[in-house]
Parts: C-alpha cells; structure tokens; sequence
C-alpha cells in the first residue's frame, strides 16, 4: 500500500541542526520531494532527490536517501527561526501521477 | 507571472449547506490537482485533472464531493449537504510539464462546517 511516516514535531534551538526523517513504502517512486508550509500558506517544494541517488546538498539542505531502508531524510544546517513550519516528504509512485505525501514534521525553532 | 490562487480563502457554512471551492491554476499548467488537509492530518489526495478530464477520482470521500475542470484552467470542487467533518483546508496544486513533478500549490480554503 501507499503510506509515507513521518514523525509529528521536531524542536531544535537556532543555530544547531535539524533532521526530519520519513519512511515511504512504494520502491518504483522515481523521485522523493521534500516540502515547506508556512503558517496560513499552501506547500512550497524545497527540494527533490532522484531515486538513484542517495544524498543531495542544496545550501543548508542536505537530503539523505536510503532506498534499502525506504528511508528519506532531510538535514537543515544552522535552523533559523525562519524554519519554523511544517515539513512533509512525499514520493511519486511509478506510474501514478499523484504524489503521496507524508504527515508532516512540525519544525519548532527556538532561540 | 502569478501563482495558484484559491477562492474563497475563508469560508463557514452551517451543516446541511452546499459549498463551491475554486482554483485557478499557474497558466499553461495542464495537471490540477486537489488535496484536503485535517487538522493534524497530513495531505489527503481527493482528485486530479489532466486538462478537463479526471483520471483519478479515487480520493473523493464521498459522493457528495464532485469536482469539474473546464477549458483547461479554472476548476471548482463542490461539496454537498456539508457535515461537520468536512471542516478543512482544502489545497488545490497545479503542476509543471516535465519531470520532476513539481507541484505549485494555493494557499488553500479553510473551510469550517457549523
């Protein structure tokens, strides 16, 4: 079946990093996103990884893929209160053209 | 050039009452696709279009959820006879030609169902 975990909340102090974690569960997904949502506002994407890769750095975003594991990661480096949101991942199964998306992580950043 | 707008951005309705939620897409974006998000709820997929069509209705909670596409761009999902778990925000999301699949989402409808 279709189902992408992710934990509910995350706290981190500003400065240290964040790691937000998800598990997916359908293998053919071709790639796996990461999105942002802002209080009051839709999803925006953050960033993407290709399956057949595992890690992908983009600024302050490091994306770890584990396709053995179906384990998708998300680093942020020196969080800023600014990354106070709600994060989801979600994986695009082969063949679908629907994304299946994850819970979300609520990310609190405090000073 | 502009985003995906959603209208209304607030609406409240007693149980019972019809409700029309609208999108419109990112222009030249050919796949509309329509979420609902609960309260601590993660997204839940209700339709998709390719053009004016709906490959995948399957999400739908109900009969009482329809939605059309018309000339490609605008669509409306209404919601019939609205009970109190409807209370929501619905996300609309339009989607860029090409891989990877890049979704652009609206700011969403909250919907509040008395």
């Amino acid at each position: 079946g279709e189902d992408v975990e992710q934990s509910l909340f995350l706290s981190v102090r500003e400065g240290d990093s964040s790691v937000i974690n998800c598990t997916y569960t359908d293998s053919s997904s071709t790639y796996l996103y990461w999105y942002k949502q802002e209080p009051g506002a839709g999803l925006q994407l953050l960033t993407y990884i290709f399956s057949n890769m595992d890690m992908k750095q983009d600024q302050r975003l490091t994306v770890l893929l584990n396709k053995k594991d179906k384990h998708l990661s998300l680093r942020i480096a020196d969080t800023q209160t600014g990354d106070s949101a709600i994060y989801f991942c979600a994986e695009s199964p082969h063949n679908t053209d629907k994304l299946i998306f994850g819970t979300g992580t609520r990310l609190q950043v405090f000073p | 050039g502009a985003g995906v707008s959603q209208s209304p951005s607030n609406k409240v309705t007693e149980k019972g009452k019809d409700v029309e939620l609208r999108c419109d897409p990112i222009s030249g974006h050919t796949a509309l696709y329509w979420y609902r998000q609960s309260l601590g709820q993660g997204l839940e997929f209700l339709i998709y279009f390719q053009g004016n069509s709906a490959p995948d209705k399957s999400g739908l909670p109900s009969d009482r959820f329809s939605a059309e596409r018309t000339g490609g761009s605008v669509s409306t999902l209404t919601i019939q006879r609205t009970q109190q778990e409807d209370s929501a925000v619905y996300l609309c999301a339009s989607t860029s030609p090409g891989l990877p699949e890049t979704q652009y989402f609206g700011p969403g409808t909250r919907l509040l169902v008395l």
